[in-house]
C-alpha cells in the first residue's frame, strides 16, 4: 500500500523554523519526483516546491525562495522541507505528493502536517 | 503569472450531471488535471492529461480541454461526490484553480 506520512508540524513564532518530514512506503521512492503543496485554512492549494529523483534539481514558488529548502534521502525513503523565517502567511497544512515527472500530475498525496505561525 | 479560474460553487441533484469549468489563457495547449478534496482529507487525483482516469476512479468522472477551458463532468452524480474540486495545469510551476465546491442537493 502506498503511504506518505508527514510529520514535524506545529506552532512556531514568526521568524522561527521547522523541519517537515514525509515518510514514504509502498513504492520505489527513488523513482519519483516529490512535491510539497500547502493549503492555508479554508483556502485553496498552493504548490511550494519539488525535487527530482536524485535531488539534483529543486524548484520553488517565488514566495518561499530563500526561506524554504526541499531535500530528500532516498536511503531513508524520506522527503524533507526545511522552513525558515516563517511568516503568518505560511500557516497552512503542508502535503507531500509524488509525481511521475517535474510537470506531470500529483498522483498521490499524504495526509498533511499543520504548520501554525503565530506569536 | 498564470491563473486558472473556477466557479466557486456548483449545485447538482443526485443522478444528474455536474460540470465544473476551469479557464485559463490557452489552457487547451496544456494538460489539465483535476483533484477532489473532501473535508479533512488530502486531495485525490480524479483526472489527468485532460481526460484520463487513474485506477479506481469511477467512469462517471470525465473531462475535456479545448481553447481556454477545461471541464470536469460528473455523470450520475452521487452524494459521495460532494467535495471541493481543483483544476491544475503546469506553467513553469504547478498552478491550481481556487476550487469549486460541489453540493449534491
Amino acid at each position: 500500500e502506498v503511504q506518505l506520512v508527514e510529520s514535524g508540524g506545529g506552532l512556531v513564532h514568526p521568524g522561527g523554523s521547522l523541519r517537515l518530514t514525509c515518510a514514504a512506503s509502498g513504492f520505489t521512492f527513488s523513482t519519483y519526483w516529490m512535491s510539497w503543496v500547502r493549503q492555508a485554512p479554508g483556502k485553496g492549494l498552493e504548490w511550494v516546491a519539488n525535487i527530482k529523483q536524485d535531488g539534483s534539481e529543486k524548484y520553488y514558488v517565488d514566495s518561499v525562495k530563500g526561506r524554504f529548502t526541499i531535500s530528500r534521502d532516498n536511503a531513508k525513503n524520506s522527503l524533507y522541507l526545511q522552513v525558515d523565517s516563517l511568516r503568518a502567511e505560511d500557516t497552512a497544512v503542508y502535503f507531500c505528493a509524488r509525481s511521475p515527472s517535474r510537470k506531470q500530475q500529483l498522483v498521490f498525496w499524504g495526509q498533511g502536517a499543520l504548520v501554525t505561525v503565530s506569536s | 503569472s498564470y491563473e486558472l479560474t473556477q466557479p466557486p460553487s456548483v449545485s447538482v441533484s443526485p443522478g444528474q450531471t455536474a460540470s465544473i469549468t476551469c479557464s485559463g489563457d490557452k489552457l487547451g495547449n496544456k494538460y489539465a488535471s483535476w483533484y477532489q478534496q473532501k473535508p479533512g482529507q488530502p486531495p485525490v487525483l480524479v483526472l489527468y492529461q485532460d481526460s484520463e482516469r487513474p485506477s479506481g476512479i469511477p467512469e462517471r468522472f470525465s473531462g475535456s480541454n479545448s481553447g481556454n477551458t477545461a471541464t470536469l463532468t460528473i455523470s450520475g452524480t452521487q452524494a459521495m461526490d460532494e467535495a471541493d474540486y481543483y483544476c491544475q495545469a503546469w506553467d513553469s510551476i504547478y498552478v491550481f484553480g481556487a476550487g469549486t465546491k460541489v453540493t449534491v442537493l
